[in-house]
């Protein structure tokens, strides 16, 4: 069974920076392309970032470009998102999620988390 | 950027009865089209893809239909386990955006 866990959100004044994590199990990890989606608050959901299976190819929404960094520990089956100068505009629910498509990208999140809360606020 | 709009915000069916959800793209994306459903507390679930197909443990009360830039999703004998927010997505286009939801209640 594939399971993916976030952790790592919690409260955050502007300016400050979180980690966010994600443990994934139930599937081959270095399989698959993973990206962070967040749902921001009385609004819709954003894709926020992707990292291709090896780590070599990192998008990045606009709104996120140059503060936040992807990252994954293939050798324990974990996805990393840093958020750096975060602002209000940032607090969400950010969902770790699996592409469906193994060794590429560009297509539907088959497999998603529960999330983890990001609050920012002074 | 495509645009996704989704039709209503908000839907109130009585229990047994149809629910019909709409998505509609501002350009084609032919049949790269996922749904949803989204629950408080909970990972959210993939419902659809490809317009019409149902992942592994999906019940076959939801369907999906739709092609070029119209889309439906339509939950038969709907449940009180069916309440959540429902939102569409284009894969047409990366990395793709989604609709603004819909909101399902239990009338």
């Amino acid at each position: 069974e594939v399971q993916l866990e976030e952790s790592g959100g919690g409260l955050v004044q502007p300016g400050g920076s979180l980690r966010l994590s994600c443990a994934a199990s139930g599937f081959t990890f270095d399989d698959y392309t993973m990206h962070w989606v967040r749902h921001l608050p009385g609004k819709g959901l954003e894709w926020v970032s992707l990292i291709t299976w090896d780590g070599g190819t990192k998008h990045y929404a606009d709104s996120v470009k140059g503060r936040f960094t992807i990252s994954r520990d293939n050798d324990k089956s974990l996805l990393y998102l840093q958020m750096n100068s975060l602002t209000t505009e940032d607090a969400a629910l950010y969902y770790c999620t699996k592409d469906s498509t193994g060794g590429d990208y560009g297509d539907y999140f088959d497999y998603w988390g529960p999330g983890t809360r990001v609050t920012v606020s002074s | 950027e495509i645009v996704m709009t989704q039709s209503p915000a908000t839907l109130s069916v009585s229990p047994g009865e149809r629910a019909t959800l709409s998505c509609r793209a501002s350009q084609t994306v032919s049949g790269n089209l996922a749904w949803y459903q989204l629950k408080p507390g909970q990972a959210p679930r993939l419902l659809m893809y490809g317009v019409s197909t149902r992942p592994s443990g999906i019940p076959v009360r939801f369907s999906g239909s739709g092609s070029g830039t119209d889309f439906t999703l339509t939950i038969s004998n709907l449940q009180s386990e069916d309440v959540a927010v429902y939102y569409c997505q284009e894969y047409a286009d990366w990395p793709g955006s989604f609709g603004q939801g819909t909101k399902l209640q239990i009338k």
